[in-house]
């Protein structure tokens, strides 16, 4: 089924532990996202990636990293978890960056850092 | 201020009314517009994207854009249980950017 897989679904991870999340997409989109979505605030960006093997910081990139090796797959890296990073995060995948038709969205990880 | 303006809810509506949800928004050079859906605890869903003023319908929804009052809408006919969801506008000032800028959501309960 064509789509963004994202792993794990849910985390509660200790403050100071690194951590993964992943982003799989099979559309062979170009563009791809990762958003955190708290309560009031929206979606807001953290990073973004044009094309396989270009980055770009987006409004809240502190403490998170990402990487694009390939086409399909972006992962967002927090080096040392936050209570704060405690948020639910969507990676997201366009045909192009700022494709006017839109984004695809994931399913989501919910993170809890105590 | 915020880019994008969008009444938090929740709005509660009877089974078959027609809904009427809503964006406004401060910058004029927002060229594409975007409506998303969000059950709870999933992830958001393309609706409809819409190109500068006017209208655009899919079946029960429809997309209305006027630009010269910076305001964008999305109408439900018929509104169902089923539609009972958060509902997000999102737009972009042209294409090749990667800035989508989304609304807070408007939570949407349909009342069977």
């Amino acid at each position: 089924i064509a789509g963004i897989t994202q792993a794990p679904t849910s985390q509660i991870l200790a403050a100071g532990r690194r951590m993964t999340l992943r982003c799989t997409q099979d559309m062979r989109h170009n563009a791809m996202y990762w958003y955190r979505q708290d309560l009031g605030l929206g979606l807001r960006l953290i990073h973004y990636s044009n094309t396989a093997g270009t980055t770009g910081k987006g409004e809240v990139p502190d403490g998170y990293s990402v990487s694009r090796a390939n086409t399909d797959d972006f992962p967002l890296t927090l080096a040392s978890a936050v209570p704060s990073q405690t948020s639910v995060y969507f990676c997201a995948s366009s045909r192009s960056s700022g494709e006017p038709l839109g984004q695809f969205f994931g399913p989501g990880t919910r993170l809890t850092v105590l | 201020q915020k880019e994008v303006e969008q009444d938090p809810g929740p709005l509660s509506v009877p089974e078959g009314a027609i809904v009427s949800l809503n964006c406004t928004y401060s910058n004029s050079a927002f060229q594409y517009f975007m409506w998303y859906r969000q059950y709870s605890r999933k992830g958001p869903e393309l609706l409809m994207y819409t190109y500068s003023s006017g209208n655009k319908e899919d079946g029960r929804f429809t997309a209305q854009v006027d630009k010269s009052s910076k305001y964008i809408s999305l109408f439900i006919r018929d509104s169902q249980p089923s539609d009972s969801a958060t509902y997000l506008c999102a737009m972009i000032p042209t294409s090749g950017t990667y800035k989508y800028i989304f609304g807070t959501g408007t939570r949407l309960k349909v009342l069977a």
